[in-house]
């Protein structure tokens, strides 16, 4: 597609439950981060692939988060046992190869646990 | 730890005023900083990037300057008009050869006509 593409936009999920968020990077790009972001605050970075690799996984907030990448696109955040202080806006960017350069936003996955 | 720490968090100025937002970071060995601007219920996107071996650039109203010694960056935006209100979000990228990307809180900008 043209741009990063995340689903679902909004999901609104009941305490203790389990949610999966999906990104679909811009076509090429090998670089896949995760960010966070509560209402009114900034990016929490939550964990950056290279390719199918996440050398740093430690913005994960807990064990109950994950995310894995296959075949070097889609990648799927998932979340065990929702909490409530879980509910943000989770936002997935991707960069095409090389060390420095623009990151491409999706639009982001809201999440709000009851 | 990692950190990039952003003052202020928000900026209140006149139309055609100049607005200064100033950004910290804990990394010695960073090398690339660049600034995102958000408008409301909208995606983050880039607007100036500059490279640690770089001083300063500028891109029309925008400009970033880099001290790396004090480790130390900032942006400016000269004639500052109603559309420039938005979030600021500075970035510093770490070293470790994991191109981890860190953002700092963020500056509310409002610029009132």
């Amino acid at each position: 597609g043209a741009g990063v593409s995340q689903s679902p936009s909004n999901k609104v999920t009941e305490k203790g439950k389990d949610v999966e968020l999906r990104c679909d990077p811009i076509s090429g790009h090998t670089a896949l981060y995760w960010y966070r972001q509560s209402l009114g605050q900034g990016l929490e970075f939550l964990i950056y692939f290279q390719g199918n690799s996440a050398p740093d996984k430690s913005g994960l907030p807990s064990d109950r988060f994950s995310a894995e990448r296959t075949g070097g696109s889609v990648s799927t955040l998932t979340i065990q046992r929702t909490q409530q202080e879980d509910s943000a806006v989770y936002l997935c960017a991707s960069r095409p190869q090389g060390e420095v350069g623009e990151l491409f936003f999706g639009e982001g996955s809201r999440l709000t646990v009851l | 730890g990692e950190n990039v720490e952003q003052h202020p968090s928000t900026l209140s100025v006149q139309e055609g005023d100049s607005a200064v937002i100033k950004c910290t970071y804990s990394d010695s060995a960073s090398n690339y900083f660049p600034w995102y601007k958000q408008e409301l219920g909208k995606r983050p996107q880039l607007i100036i990037d500059i490279r640690s071996n770089v001083g300063e650039k500028k891109d029309q109203r925008i400009a970033v300057t880099l001290n790396k010694t004090a480790k130390h960056f900032s942006l400016h935006i000269t004639e500052t008009q109603p559309e420039d209100s938005a979030v600021y979000f500075c970035a510093a990228q770490f070293s470790g050869g994991y191109n981890k990307l860190i953002f700092g809180a963020g500056t509310r900008l409002a610029v009132h006509p």
